[in-house]
């Protein structure tokens, strides 16, 4: 049972353009979420969170925005860059109760020149 | 600063063996926690340490999975009787307290494959 679903398994875009990462969540007990970035062969390198009382936060190319009603997040990258290419996940957490993030199955994106 | 570091990077053992994955975390980080990725999955929740003792041991899959952090900082990952289906990557990631958001840093992770 997937609580927090990346239903894009990969995507491709061009160069200078918008990348749109999407993620839903089951649980309404989340209240913490978190983008994090993966290249081949390392660990997750964190992006970007927000807390459920914002609907949005931005953070250079980066922007996370939260529909709590919708239980949907997404992450835009404007303009995209080759760099950028990479697996990301989209993560939760319940921060009142424990600390363990749950994790969807993560977005390959494409960035090409 | 130094990051969240792991070893080994890399760890081949055959079944029935016993392993140990070592953490170290990010200096002056009191909480440490431990996640499992297979190919093609997120990561998945181990144990979490809020210091010495483990706040949260419900990811451990059974009980020939034990984990120690016994002066709060270092922690090791411990794997006895090693089966084929422990083949993954072990995450290891630190964060500064375990108060509400607080952003969770990953180490690069150690491959265990179970031949």
């Amino acid at each position: 049972d997937q609580q927090v679903k990346q239903n894009s398994p990969s995507l491709s875009v061009q160069e200078g353009r918008i990348s749109i990462l999407n993620c839903d969540y089951t649980n309404s007990m989340f209240d913490y979420f978190l983008w994090y970035k993966k290249y081949p062969a390392e660990g997750p390198t964190f992006l970007i969170s927000i807390s459920s009382i914002k609907d949005k936060n931005e953070d250079g190319r980066f922007t996370v925005f939260l529909n709590k009603s919708a239980k949907h997040l997404s992450l835009h990258i404007v303009p995209s860059q080759p760099g950028d290419s990479a697996v990301y996940f989209c993560a939760a957490l319940n921060a009142g109760n424990n600390r363990k993030l749950i994790w969807g199955l993560g977005t390959s994106l494409a960035v090409n020149p | 600063g130094a990051g969240v570091s792991q070893t080994p990077s890399n760890k081949v053992t055959e079944k029935g063996k016993y392993v140990e994955l070592r953490c170290d975390p990010i200096s002056g980080h009191t909480a440490l926690y431990w996640y499992r990725q297979s190919l093609g999955q997120g990561p998945e929740f181990l144990i979490y340490f809020q210091g010495t003792g483990a706040a949260d041991d419900s990811g451990l899959p059974n009980d020939r999975f034990f984990a120690v952090r016994p002066e709060g900082s270092v922690s090791t990952l411990k794997i006895q009787r090693t089966e084929r289906g422990d083949s993954a990557v072990y995450l290891c990631a630190s964060s500064l307290s375990s108060g509400e958001g607080e952003t969770q840093y990953f180490g690069p992770g150690t491959r265990l494959l179970v031949l």
